[in-house]
């Protein structure tokens, strides 16, 4: 089976830059998505890595290390809207590798 | 593109009784994904179809639930005889085929049973 790992909460100040971690146990692995959820919201994809190395997308950027199981999501110069829950995804060894695992979730507070 | 949309957004039944839920997802995407989320949790897959064939369903999806995407459009989750603990909110994800990784969800249908 698969599971993931992520700190349930993080905090941090306006303008600081933050690092949320992720370990996962596959059986099979196709990449590593994250996904951002505002409180009341729908998931959103935020990035996706498949090979190791950064992905850099505006302020925020993901890390893939497939020997470690490890990834990170970067978000930098964080702003108050960027509080909500942050989930790290794999997708699933099934019939095809779609259905994404998730993990638990990070919530982030960004306070002033 | 109006986006992933699923209704209704909120509903509330008594134990026993039957709910059934709809989703319409963005209408290029071949893949259709149900999951359910529970407070504090990350959401957890339930099925999927790829057009009108449903491919896969979680291990740990009860009976109870069957889902459908007669015309490989919109999809229905029905859930039977409901329980207390199959209060959730129920979330409906479309993607395409290549990009599975990458999917768009609707806003979710809260079920409350009471």
């Amino acid at each position: 089976g698969q599971s993931l790992e992520q700190p349930s909460e993080v905090t941090a100040v306006e303008g600081a830059i933050v690092q949320i971690n992720c370990t996962y146990q596959t059986s099979g692995f196709y990449g590593l998505s994250w996904y951002q959820q505002h409180d009341g919201g729908a998931p959103t994809f935020l990035s996706y890595n498949a090979l190791d190395g950064l992905e850099e997308t505006g302020r925020f950027s993901s890390f893939l290390s497939r020997s470690d199981s490890y990834g990170y999501l970067l978000l930098q110069e964080l702003q108050m809207k960027d509080s909500a829950s942050y989930f790290c995804a794999v997708r699933d060894n099934g019939q095809a590798g779609t259905a994404l695992i998730f993990g638990k979730g990070t919530t982030l507070s960004v306070s002033s | 593109d109006t986006g992933v949309s699923q209704d209704p957004r909120h509903k509330i039944t008594k134990r026993g009784q039957n709910v059934t839920f709809r989703c319409d997802p963005i209408s290029e995407h071949n893949r259709l994904y149900w999951y359910r989320q529970t407070l504090g949790q990350g959401p957890e897959f339930l099925t999927y179809f790829q057009n009108e064939a449903q491919l896969e369903k979680s291990r740990l999806l009860s009976d109870r639930f069957s889902a459908e995407r007669p015309k490989g459009s919109f999809s229905t989750l029905e859930i039977q005889r409901t329980e207390q603990g199959d209060s959730a909110m129920y979330l409906c994800a479309s993607s395409t085929t290549g990009r599975s990784y990458e999917q768009y969800f609707g806003p979710g249908t809260r079920l409350t049973v009471t």
